[in-house]
């Protein structure tokens, strides 16, 4: 069984640096085809698609945000970790983690963590 | 950046048939996946690669894509299938989302 489960903070200030992290379990960043996005939802909003990270280290980005996003992952303590530089309350959204399933082009996302809510305010 | 369009909202009689659609360029000739997601919760994957069901989706759930226009398609709707439907597809190395439609139960 596969559980995903992001953490960090809560409230964070404009201008401020983001950190998140995703703790998984049931699958492996060390195994071929694995991989870890994550995604984020504004209050009353869509979905909006962040960053990827596979198996081999690969990296993936949005367009519109890779100039403040880095993914990394720590494969011992099966974690993918997310940081988002120069918060804005725009960025105010829940934020997710979650497996992808498929082959190139047909990625999807099969599993999800819980998401955790982070405000920006001052 | 590729674009999915969705109407905001649909309403279906309790029994009747849902169909919510997603409209992009020639969308038939990409994989599309389908999200459910209730109040609350993370979103859930119910269609994957047009008309695929994970494990534990009902039948009732079911996909289809041609043209400019995937749709998803819930026959016998119940009170429990309202929610916030997501499209999704995967274009040069980024996922897109479409707005998502509310889909209310009557």
């Amino acid at each position: 069984q596969v559980t995903l489960k992001e953490s960090g903070p809560a409230l964070v200030k404009p201008t401020q640096t983001l950190t998140l992290t995703c703790t998984f379990s049931g699958l492996s960043l060390s195994t071929s085809g694995t991989r870890v996005s994550w995604i984020r939802q504004p209050p009353g909003k869509a979905l909006e698609w962040l960053a990827r990270i596979d198996w081999d280290d690969d990296k993936f980005y949005s367009t519109s945000l890779k100039t403040r996003l880095t993914i990394s992952k720590d494969t011992s303590k099966n974690q993918v970790v997310l940081t988002m530089t120069n918060m804005d309350p725009v960025d105010t959204a829940t934020y997710y983690c979650a497996r992808m399933g498929g082959n190139y082009p047909r990625y999807y996302f099969d599993s999800w963590g819980q998401g955790t809510l982070v405000t920006v305010s001052s | 950046s590729y674009e999915l369009t969705q109407s905001l909202s649909v309403s279906v009689d309790l029994g009747q048939t849902a169909r919510i659609t997603c409209g992009g360029n020639n969308i038939g000739s990409k994989n599309v996946h389908w999200y459910q997601q209730k109040p609350g919760q993370a979103p859930v994957l119910v269609i994957y690669n047009d008309n695929n069901r994970p494990s534990g989706i009902p039948e009732r759930f079911s996909g289809s894509n041609s043209g400019n226009t995937a749709t998803l398609t819930i026959s016998r709707a119940q009170a429990g299938d309202e929610a916030d439907y997501y499209c999704q597809m995967w274009d040069t190395n980024t996922a897109a989302f479409g707005g998502g439609t509310k889909l209310t139960v009557l």
